[in-house]
């Protein structure tokens, strides 16, 4: 599996935009790249995904590099419930017959107030 | 809408007993996951199931087995526990098993060891 690289921690403060980095030297053409985030005691919850084209939702925006190598989260205005473990996860589109989410550490976000 | 459901909430066994989870998906939605998140690590895949079927395994011992009921519910199983098997174990449920489905996760069940 291609494997991801993110900063182990970050801070921000309330209501200023936060860019959680991801590096993935080693992604395929067939990688799609998903975020996931882990708000204290609660189980995973998807954030966004792109493949090549950068996407907006209510929740994020995802930036993808050119040559698709690295991607960036951004929270435009964080909020002290935005505080989690980001996940920056590759996915194959293909059928691999690996068909789960490999989670890496992730990025822990402390935002302050 | 419900959400994924999981039961119990919190278990506590000594090593060497068994233990089963049980897991509930969204309505409508035919695969489940099951992952296992020790303190201070991301979650780590341990089967999916689709239709019934076992589509994909993590690298967990044969102690651990699942299975999934015609209904979409699934059962985690683990033998012979050990210390090292204390943890959160998180079900995920998603439509299919395409790459671009989301794949949402209930609370977990918290496995304490002793």
């Amino acid at each position: 599996d291609a494997k991801t690289t993110q900063p182990n921690s970050m801070e921000s403060n309330e209501e200023e935009p936060v860019h959680l980095p991801c590096n993935h030297s080693t992604i395929s053409g067939t990688d799609y790249i998903h975020w996931y985030r882990q708000l204290p005691s609660q189980g995973p919850e998807y954030v966004i995904h792109g493949l090549t084209s950068n996407v907006n939702n209510r929740m994020a925006s995802l930036a993808i590099a050119e040559d698709r190598k690295s991607s960036t989260l951004i929270l435009h205005r964080a909020t002290l419930r935005d505080a989690a473990v980001y996940y920056c996860i590759l996915r194959d589109s293909y059928d691999t017959g690996r068909r789960a989410l490999t989670f890496g550490s992730g990025t822990r976000l402390q935002v302050q107030p | 809408d419900a959400g994924v459901t999981q039961s119990p909430t919190h278990l506590i066994k000594t090593r060497g007993q068994q233990v089963t989870l049980r897991c509930s998906p969204i309505s409508g939605h035919k695969s489940v996951s099951w992952y296992q998140q020790v303190l201070g690590q991301g979650p780590q895949f341990i089967f999916q199931y689709y239709e019934k079927e076992e589509r994909g395994r993590g690298n967990f011992p044969d102690r651990f087995s699942a299975r999934q009921f015609p209904n979409y519910s699934s059962e985690l199983n683990v033998n012979a526990l050990l210390l090292g098997d204390s943890a959160l174990y998180l079900c995920a449920s998603s439509y299919s098993t395409a790459s671009t489905d989301t794949q949402y996760f209930g609370p977990g069940t918290r496995l304490t060891v002793l």
